[in-house]
């Protein structure tokens, strides 16, 4: 089965401009998740999908970041404006499960978009 | 929120060691997971674990569920080269928390 597709995988730009991350999950997963992973440190949950709702976004700073899963399958993550703290690996991951269900933990990880604002 | 510590934040080891890292919470998780990160690559579910005092091996690897729900350890015998890589723990009840990983370098 094909994983999960990130793109770009790489991507400098300087601070105060906007960026934008692709994510395509596995074929047939419901849930999506946007992590963030500062180097040194493990990968922290900005936003977690449910189809094309949203789950849990408590931890998106919402004032300069944005998501969205249109029509429950792709997913963008859009920063704008970014900083210099920004820098960072933005990792999506999918799974089969519902919030809570045993399958949940059945994560796919992407290869991820290392960000590097300057 | 809940936070892991996770120990120790990395190791040297030879090949043919045995390897040991553990990780612990002040908060009682339903699930803890065990990932390995290669370079330039996503985390890949290693082991999981679901109920406490569970015990379970994937090859090489066996990891464990604590009694108390609040921690987890994975251990690697017989270490080889390709286990280079960074090791992190999760825990779960609905969102999965990660540890701030383990760095493991193998000396062939």
């Amino acid at each position: 089965e094909a994983g999960v597709a990130q793109s770009p995988r790489y991507k400098i730009i300087e601070k105060r401009q906007s960026v934008a991350f692709w994510c395509n999950p596995i074929s047939g997963h419901a849930t999506l998740y946007w992590y963030q992973q500062i180097l040194g440190q493990g990968p922290k949950l900005l936003i977690q999908f449910q189809n094309n709702g949203v789950v849990d976004d408590s931890q998106l700073p919402k004032d300069r970041f944005s998501a969205e899963r249109l029509k429950g399958v792709d997913s963008t993550l859009k920063i704008q404006p970014a900083k210099l703290e920004d820098s960072a690996v933005y990792l999506c991951a999918s799974s089969l499960g519902v919030t809570g269900g045993a399958s949940n933990y059945g994560y796919t990880f992407g290869s991820g978009t290392r960000l590097t604002v300057v | 929120g809940q936070q892991l510590n996770q120990s120790p934040q990395s190791m040297f080891i030879q090949e043919g060691e045995d390897v040991s890292m553990n990780c612990t919470s002040s908060s009682i998780f339903n699930t803890w997971l065990w990932y390995k990160q290669d370079p330039g690559e996503g985390p890949v579910l290693l082991i999981a674990l679901y109920k406490a005092g569970e015990l379970t091996s994937n090859g090489r690897l066996t990891a464990q569920f604590g009694i108390t729900r609040k921690d987890s350890f994975l251990n690697i015998s017989a270490s080889i080269p390709s286990d280079v890589g960074i090791y992190f723990c999760g825990g779960s009840n609905y969102k999965l928390t990660f540890g701030k990983g383990t760095l493991l370098t193998v000396n062939p």
